[in-house]
């Protein structure tokens, strides 16, 4: 069976300065990879998403992603982080089958921007 | 609609009775998922619908537990006999109609059990 684990539970940065999440999943086949954030009293939005190609996969707001297939990861990355960045990023494994794609999710990181 | 929608928002029950959460999702969108967000369990699946099928039912925790699908559009998930540990925030998701269709989040049920 799938796993994500998303070692940091909380990670506060400064406004401005670099971010990367970190993500390791465990997939018996090339997985299908995502990240999701969530903000208070909002529904899970989509950041990114890898099914293949490029391992370097650009997303909304400003954030990037790297499959490293060696290491199990798809850590994310933003080069410089906003106030309004803060929420909580799930990173999760697709598994395709029967049409549809059931997504196993880590237990997510919070995120916490200081000014 | 613009998004998935669901309903209600919040619902307060007592141990015991039974409930009903309501998903709309996007129009054209013949995938929908169900998934629970809870503190001890974090983000979990529950079911999946193509139409009105579920291929998959793997997630759904005990046989309280049921979903159904009309028409190829709204989704009821169902809770008898509510307890305590069913309280969670219950997601839909919709998609296009193959595995690689992003799945749009609705806001969620959040359901608390008394």
């Amino acid at each position: 069976a799938q796993s994500v684990t998303q070692p940091d539970i909380h990670i506060t940065v400064s406004e401005g300065a670099s971010l990367e999440l970190r993500c390791n999943y465990s997939y018996g086949a090339t997985p299908y990879l995502f990240w999701y954030v969530q903000s208070p009293g909002q529904g899970l939005q989509l950041l990114l998403k890898y099914f293949s190609g490029d391992t370097l996969v650009q997303g909304i707001k400003g954030f990037e992603a790297e499959f490293k297939r060696s290491q199990s990861s798809f850590n994310l990355r933003k080069p410089s982080v906003h106030w309004s960045d803060a929420a909580e990023y799930f990173c999760a494994v697709g598994a395709p089958g029967g049409g549809g794609n059931k997504l196993t999710f880590g237990t997510g990181t919070q995120l916490k921007v200081e000014l | 609609g613009a998004g998935v929608s669901q309903s209600p928002s919040n619902k307060v029950t007592e141990k015991g009775k039974d409930v009903e959460l309501r998903c709309d999702p996007i129009s054209g969108h013949t995938a929908l998922y169900w998934y629970r967000q809870s503190l001890g369990q974090g983000l979990e699946f529950l079911i999946y619908f193509q139409g009105n099928s579920a291929p998959d039912k793997s997630g759904l925790p005990s046989d309280r537990f049921s979903a159904e699908r009309t028409g190829g559009s709204v989704s009821t998930l169902t809770i008898q006999r509510t307890q305590q540990e069913d309280s969670a925030v219950y997601l839909c998701a919709s998609s296009l109609q193959n595995e690689l269709g992003t799945q749009y989040f609705g806001p969620g049920t959040r359901l608390l059990v008394l």
